[in-house]
Parts: C-alpha cells; structure tokens; sequence
C-alpha cells in the first residue's frame, strides 16, 4: 500500500531557527513529490515540487531534498519567521493522477 | 486570473439533505481533482474528471456522490442524502494537463468548501 509519513505532528520551535520537516513514503516508484502549505480555513499554496529525477529543490529559504531509495523526503526552513506558522503538507505522486497525503505537521514559530 | 475558485466557502446541512460544491478551475486548465479532509485526517483523493468526462473516481464513495464537469460551467461535487461522517473540507485543484504529462503540471488548490451536517 502507498502510504505517506510525517512525523512530528506538531512542532514548535523559536523564531530565527533553522528547522527540518521529514517526510517519509512507502514505494519508492515515485513521479514527483510535491510540499505544500495550509493556513487554518484556508486552501493549500504549493511549496515546492521534485522530480523523481531530482535531489533537491530551492525557493528562497525553503530547501526541499528528495532521497527516493530511502523513501524519505525533508523541507528545510532558515531563518524561520512567525509568518512561517502553518501546516506543511507532504505529497507524493506515484505514477498516476492521484496525490497522496501526508497528515501535516503543524508548525508553530514563536517569537 | 482568478485561480481556482469554489463556493461555497461554507455549507450547513441537516441530515438528508442535499450538499451542491462548485468548483471553477483556472483559466486555461481543463484538469480537475477533488480532495477530501476529514478532520484531523489528511486530504484524500477522490475523483480526476476533464470536461464532460470522469477520468478515475476510485476515491469515491460508492454511494451518495458523484461529481460533473460538463462542457460548460464549473465542476460539480454533489453528495445526496448527506449524514454527519460527511463532514468534511472538500478541496478542488485544477491543472493544465495530467499530472503523469511531462513537465508535472503543478496543482493549483482552491480554498476549500467547508460542509457541515447537522
């Protein structure tokens, strides 16, 4: 079965920190891998999106890397921001026209 | 250009009722996708329809729901004789082209229409 992993559920952590969110799956047959995040009542806004054929992906201080034969996908946030609160979801496209989610980790910046 | 646009926003409905979930997709994309989110739980896939056609419902419930997009209008998620276990953030996204195309087109969410059975 095609499952997607995040664990922590919950994360606090000081503003100015660098922080890592891990992201792990289950068949590493994958197509793409994509990060997004969600604001409370609010849409999904996409992060970042990696290829299979990719490591790594960078936007602004947003790093996302991508090890397939582990199963295992990470987000690197610098110099975290209160604005950077939100939950941050993990997907993962396994070759067809379905995504497949992770439960979130609920990121809280305190300042 | 508008992104993707559903309404409404917010929904009550009493058990037995009809709930009605439009989605508008981006200007330019003749892809849908409709995710659910139970609460506490992840978005789960439910249906991938292009224009006028159902492309892989597998994510449907068997019973009660179906979904549209014909040639002209916005994409219809529809749930009749709604219960409580319905309730639920349902999520549309659209795209230019399928996500197996070369290039992966990226999914654009819209905000969600947020059912509640009373």
């Amino acid at each position: 079965k095609q499952e997607v992993t995040q664990i922590p559920a919950a994360l606090s952590v000081p503003e100015g920190e660098n922080l890592v969110l891990n992201c792990s799956f289950t068949d590493s047959a994958i197509y793409n891998l994509q990060w997004f995040r969600q604001d409370p009542g609010k849409g999904l806004t996409s992060l970042l999106l990696i290829q299979s054929s990719q490591r790594e992906q960078t936007s602004g201080r947003l790093n996302a890397s991508l090890d397939k034969s582990s199963g295992r996908s990470t987000l690197y946030i610098a110099a975290s921001q209160p604005g950077d609160s939100a939950t941050y979801l993990c997907a993962v496209n396994f070759g067809n026209e379905k995504l497949t989610f992770g439960t979130g980790t609920r990121l809280t910046i305190i300042p | 250009n508008a992104g993707v646009m559903q309404n409404p926003r917010h929904l009550v409905r009493r058990r037995g009722q009809e709930a009605r979930l439009r989605c508008s997709p981006m200007k330019g994309h003749s892809h849908v996708y409709w995710y659910r989110q139970l609460p506490e739980e992840g978005l789960k896939f439910m249906v991938y329809l292009q224009k006028e056609n159902i492309i892989d419902e597998s994510g449907m419930p068997k019973e009660r729901f179906s979904a549209e997009f014909p040639k002209e209008g916005p994409s219809i998620l529809r749930i009749q004789q709604v219960v409580r276990g319905d309730s639920a953030a349902y999520f549309c996204a659209s795209s230019r082209g399928p996500q197996s195309s070369s290039g992966a087109n990226v999914l654009t969410f819209g905000a969600g229409s947020r059912l509640t059975v009373l």
